[in-house]
């Protein structure tokens, strides 16, 4: 297993339009999260969902997000109409349910740039 | 609600200095610990962990000690190297939620 990875790594968008970011999790890591990264600041909680399970989603989360985890495996997260604002780090982590006191594995970012 | 809060940066070392970034936390139960490690343009690593009061979490000269009287988990180590030049985060993880909470990040950066 390669660890968590995340597509793409960098995407640069004009404001309005719709991005769509992946996540493949540890493939026997039950839990995924979606965290959002801006500059100087630590991550900030977005959703998680255990199985294909959407089991919380943050305020910040608002209804131009949306994210899925059909099958219980990888996860999508959909920004639409994006704006300025949403350009960040999005982080992707992932653990077992029974381990969650253990810490998460993190993916490497996708990067987003809204112009 | 849980929280941790942690030195501001940036810190600034030369080589085989002594490094100290201070974590404290508030939580209403027992968390669980961590130090994340962030190189540029990478995703957070897992450095080191304590998951109950006293435990000492250690990894690649790093070390931090989980202090429920005084609510912290500082991040120390004896020698600094260029490599360790990141940024780092302190976490905990309640289960009373359902998500790690982060600090806002310690720049660290070691001369030669």
């Amino acid at each position: 297993d390669t660890g968590v990875s995340q597509n793409p790594r960098h995407k640069i968008t004009k404001r309005g339009q719709n991005v769509t970011f992946r996540c493949d999790p540890i493939s026997e890591h039950n839990r995924l999260y979606w965290y959002r990264q801006t500059l100087g600041q630590g991550p900030e909680f977005l959703t998680y969902f255990q199985n294909e399970a959407q089991l919380e989603k943050s305020r910040l989360l608002s209804d131009r997000f949306s994210a899925e985890r059909p099958k219980g495996s990888f996860s999508t997260l959909e920004i639409q109409r994006t704006e300025q604002g949403d350009s960040a780090m999005y982080l992707c982590a992932s653990t077992l349910a029974g381990r969650i006191n253990y810490g998460y594995t993190f993916g490497s970012g996708t990067r987003l740039t809204v112009v | 609600g849980d929280s941790v809060t942690q030195m501001e940066g940036p810190v600034t070392l030369s080589e085989e200095a002594f490094l100290t970034i201070n974590c404290t936390y508030t939580a209403t139960g027992y968390p669980s610990l961590f130090w994340y490690v962030q190189y540029p343009g990478e995703g957070l690593q897992l450095l080191l962990k304590a998951t109950k009061a006293d435990d000492k979490g250690s990894n690649k000269g790093f070390e931090a000690t989980y202090r429920k009287e005084t609510t912290s988990f500082h991040l120390e180590k004896g020698s600094v190297q260029v490599s360790d030049s990141a940024v780092y985060f302190c976490a905990l993880s309640a289960k009373a939620n359902n998500d790690m909470r982060f600090g806002a990040g310690t720049r660290l950066t070691v001369k030669p």
